[in-house]
This record gives structure tokens, sequence and C-alpha cells, in this order.
């Protein structure tokens, strides 16, 4: 069985501050797919990242960066400078080969305070 | 227009109702997927298609239906609702890849009394 792990259920940090959110997987597949989401409080969803299981390399995408590291079976992000609109509830997620649904961490709700 | 939508985006019904969420999407799409997100739980998988005539069971498809109307279209259906479906349903759709990515709609807010 699969399994996302967001053990921080809330981040509170003030603005230009950086924040990591962490993120641990457990899946027995060798071929995987990992994801980040981002929900802001209006409620939707918006795909942010895709890191298949044979790229290890770090990716940085503005203020954004994300740490994959399948020693530790980890997938962490960081917001640089943060930002009052960064404040939403961030989600990892693990796609699998078979079904193509994804499995999703209880997420993380990071507040960015001015 | 967005590429995934969902109607209703808001329903409040009682229980022992039926009541049918609506997804549709504009993206071209094969593969289309119901979940059901609970404060604390994340997003869990309630059922998802492959194909008009494919249908699966996710983890949580218990007193819920579905129905793919046709490629673009996906329906949920509670067919007599109880207060613990009380949750926010998103509809997502991906295309038929490895690795897919998977669009979200803006989810529908439904509250069972």
């Amino acid at each position: 069985a699969q399994k996302v792990t967001q053990a921080q259920t809330e981040i509170s940090v003030v603005e230009k501050e950086d924040v990591t959110l962490d993120c641990v997987y457990e899946t027995r597949d060798t071929t995987y797919y990992l994801f980040w989401y981002k929900q802001p409080p209006s409620g939707e969803l918006v795909f942010l990242i895709r890191r298949n299981s044979f790229d290890e390399q770090n990716e940085i995408s503005g203020r954004y960066s994300w740490n994959f590291q399948k020693s530790t079976s980890s997938f962490n992000f960081t917001i640089t400078a943060s930002q009052v609109v960064d404040s939403a509830v961030y989600f990892c997620a693990l796609g699998d080969t078979g079904r193509r649904a994804l499995t999703f961490g209880s997420g993380t709700r990071l507040q960015v305070q001015p | 227009d967005a590429d995934v939508t969902q109607t209703p985006r808001n329903r409040i019904t009682k229980t022992g109702k039926r009541i049918m969420l609506e997804c549709s999407q504009t993206k071209g799409h094969d593969r289309m997927y119901w979940y059901r997100q609970d404060p604390g739980l994340g997003l869990r998988l309630i059922y998802y298609s492959f194909d008009v005539k494919d249908i699966n069971k996710g983890e949580i498809s218990d007193g819920y239906s579905v129905s793919r109307q046709a490629q673009a279209k996906f329906s949920l259906s509670l067919e007599s609702a109880i207060p613990n479906q009380t949750a926010l349903y998103f509809c997502a759709t991906s295309e038929n890849e490895r690795g897919n990515i998977q669009y979200f709609g803006a989810g529908t807010r439904l509250s069972v009394l």
C-alpha cells in the first residue's frame, strides 16, 4: 500500500521568512511519481510540480524549490522569502503506475503573516 | 472557462436524499477521477475511469456510484445521502500516460443534514 505523510499540520511564518514543507512517502513501486499541489483559500487545487523516481535532481522555480531524496523517501518543498499570497494548504501526493490515481498526504496549512 | 467544471459548487441536502454531482471537461482527457476531501485527511479516491467503458472503485466507494456518460462527463451519485458524506468533492482528469498530472475542478461542497 502507498502512503504519504505530511507531519506538519500547520506552519505560521512572517513574510520574507523561508519555510520548508516536509513530505515522506512509502511505496513498493520502483517507478513512481511525486507531486505537490497548492490549495489556496478559494479551494481549488493547483498543480505545482511533478517528479519521477528516476530523477533526483533538485528543482528550483522562482521562489520555490524541491528536494527529492530517494534514500530517505522524502520530497520536501521550500518557499524562499515567503509572501502572504503563499498562504494555502499544500499537498504532497504519490502517483502509482497502475491506477494512475494519486495518494495524498493530509496537507500542511501554511500561514504567512504580513 | 474552466477546463474541468463541477456542478453544483455548493449543495445542502437532507439525510436519505439522492444527489448527483456532475463533472465535465474540455481537456480531451480519457481518465477521470472523483476524490473526497475531509479536514485533516487530505483527498481520498472514490472512483476512477480510464475511458467510457471502464469504471473502477477507489478506496472509499461504499455509498457512492458513478456514471461515465461520455469521454467528457463523469457523474458521482449518492443514492441515499448520510451526514458523514458531508465533504468537499473534487473531480480530476488526466492524460493516459505515466506520471500523469491530474487537473482538478473547483470542487463541490456538500452538506448532508
